[in-house]
């Protein structure tokens, strides 16, 4: 079946704009989870829904970051007036069982984001 | 808080030599943990995983023991092949105010020539 879908793959985007970013989740997985990983960096969590509420949006590095997620499917990740250390691959994957402590991630390909 | 620990890459193998990859972690109770690999152009997917003491988690020829007493998850094959060249990420998923959010570590990149 159809894996988690980013969009868009790449963007390059100038400094002080707002840019934002798309997932669309593997159907039926309840749960979302929103990821950015610098260059030579972990993965660094920032936001994670179950269903259309955000239990944890700890990660939010700033409030120029915002996440949604609506009908508990699509969630969209805006970051306002960004900036150059904003550049990364920002990514989104999804688990069945959202939350627990066994339940795997389905990750999408990311969206790969240039700040200039 | 809960971290993840992992070798610095890049590893450089020729094909059929052995490999381990170092993972330790730190983490309050009782995680469970993951492998997750990514090949070039592809997104992170699970490779194996261990939810308690002494499992061993197995994919792929890739095997990895759950041990508590060294809070260690090191990844190991007995022979790669040059496509097992990827980034492999180690990660845990333990309680984090309420919920489990898997901490990931910063992923170790393999190279295997032929």
């Amino acid at each position: 079946g159809a894996g988690v879908s980013q969009s868009p793959s790449n963007k390059v985007t100038e400094k002080g704009k707002d840019v934002e970013l798309r997932c669309d989740p593997i159907s039926g997985h309840t749960a979302l989870y929103w990821y950015r990983q610098r260059l030579g960096q972990g993965l660094e969590f920032l936001i994670y829904f179950q269903g259309n509420s955000a239990p944890d949006k700890s990660g939010l590095p700033s409030d120029r970051f915002s996440a949604e997620r609506t009908g508990e499917s699509v969630s969209t990740l805006t970051i306002q007036r960004t900036q150059q250390e904003d550049s990364a691959v920002y990514l989104c994957a999804s688990s069945s069982l959202g939350g627990q402590l066994n339940s795997p991630l389905h990750f999408g390909n990311g969206t790969r984001l240039t700040v200039t | 808080g809960n971290s993840v620990t992992q070798m610095e890459g890049p590893v450089t193998l020729s094909e059929e030599a052995f490999l381990t990859i170092n993972c330790t972690y730190t983490a309050t109770g009782y995680p469970s943990l993951f492998w997750y690999v990514q090949y070039p152009g592809e997104g992170l997917q699970l490779l194996l995983k261990a939810t308690k003491a002494d499992d061993k988690g197995s994919n792929k020829g890739f095997e990895a023991t759950y041990r508590k007493e060294t809070t260690s998850f090191h990844l190991e094959k007995g022979s790669v092949q040059v496509s097992d060249s990827a980034v492999y990420f180690c990660a845990l998923s333990g309680a984090s105010g309420g919920s489990y959010i898997p901490t990931f570590g910063r992923g170790t990149s393999l190279i295997v020539h032929p």
